[in-house]
């Protein structure tokens, strides 16, 4: 699976957008670009997945460059919940759970 | 309907001794795997069943195994417990009978080792 590189954290304002990045410039053509985050004390939470299309659902939008070489979660309007840690995950789809998280981004929602 | 449940959700073991963890996944799913979360190491993957059998399986020593029964609950065994066996244990579940997409995470247990 590709590696991925995300900045460590990221502060954004409740009720603005939150734009997280992830790098993954040696993704393969079939290999997925996953987003799940970690509420502290929690286990992690699955929040959207894509190959190559920018993807929408109720809790971000995804959106993943021509090349496919980086994407960015989108979290349209941040509130103090959205406090976590999110992971970017690159991999092929397969019938395995063996994801491989990395350290994430702690993103501070704050008032 | 109800999430992933694990059991214990907080207990405490001495060096040398064997803990057991339990976990029921989601109704229908049959796919159960197991993360181990440290500070130091972060979230690393153990190991998955899927219909009673093990699937995939992470770079720990033996002393961690598992098992899966027929109503898909799981079970994960640690022997021989060391002080850098303390950490978060995370169980997921799945489908499992289509492409990954998204795993259910539990709570966890976590595990102090004194």
């Amino acid at each position: 699976d590709a590696k991925t590189t995300q900045p460590p954290s990221m502060d954004c304002a409740e009720g603005r957008a939150a734009n997280l990045p992830c790098n993954h410039s040696t993704i393969s053509g079939n290999e997925y670009v996953y987003w799940y985050r970690q509420i502290h004390s929690q286990g992690p939470q699955y929040i959207i997945h894509g190959l190559k299309n920018n993807e929408t659902n109720e809790m971000a939008s995804l959106i993943i460059t021509e090349d496919r070489k980086s994407s960015t979660l989108i979290l349209p309007h941040a509130t103090l919940r959205d406090t976590a840690v999110y992971y970017c995950i690159v991999r092929y789809d397969n019938y395995g759970q063996n994801f491989v998280f990395g350290p994430g981004t702690r993103l501070s929602v704050l008032p | 309907k109800a999430g992933v449940t694990q059991t214990p959700r907080y207990l405490i073991k001495t060096r040398g001794q064997q803990v057991t963890l339990s976990c029921s996944p989601i109704s229908g799913h049959r796919s159960v795997s197991w993360y181990q979360q440290t500070p130091g190491q972060g979230l690393q993957f153990l190991f998955e069943y899927f219909s009673e059998t093990q699937r995939n399986k992470g770079n720990f020593p033996g002393r961690f195994s598992g098992r899966q029964f027929s109503n898909s609950r799981s079970e994960m065994n640690v022997s021989t417990l060391e002080l850098g066996d303390s950490a978060l244990y995370l169980c997921a579940s799945s489908l499992g009978a289509a492409l990954t997409g998204e795993l259910f995470f539990g709570e966890g247990s976590r595990l102090t080792v004194l």
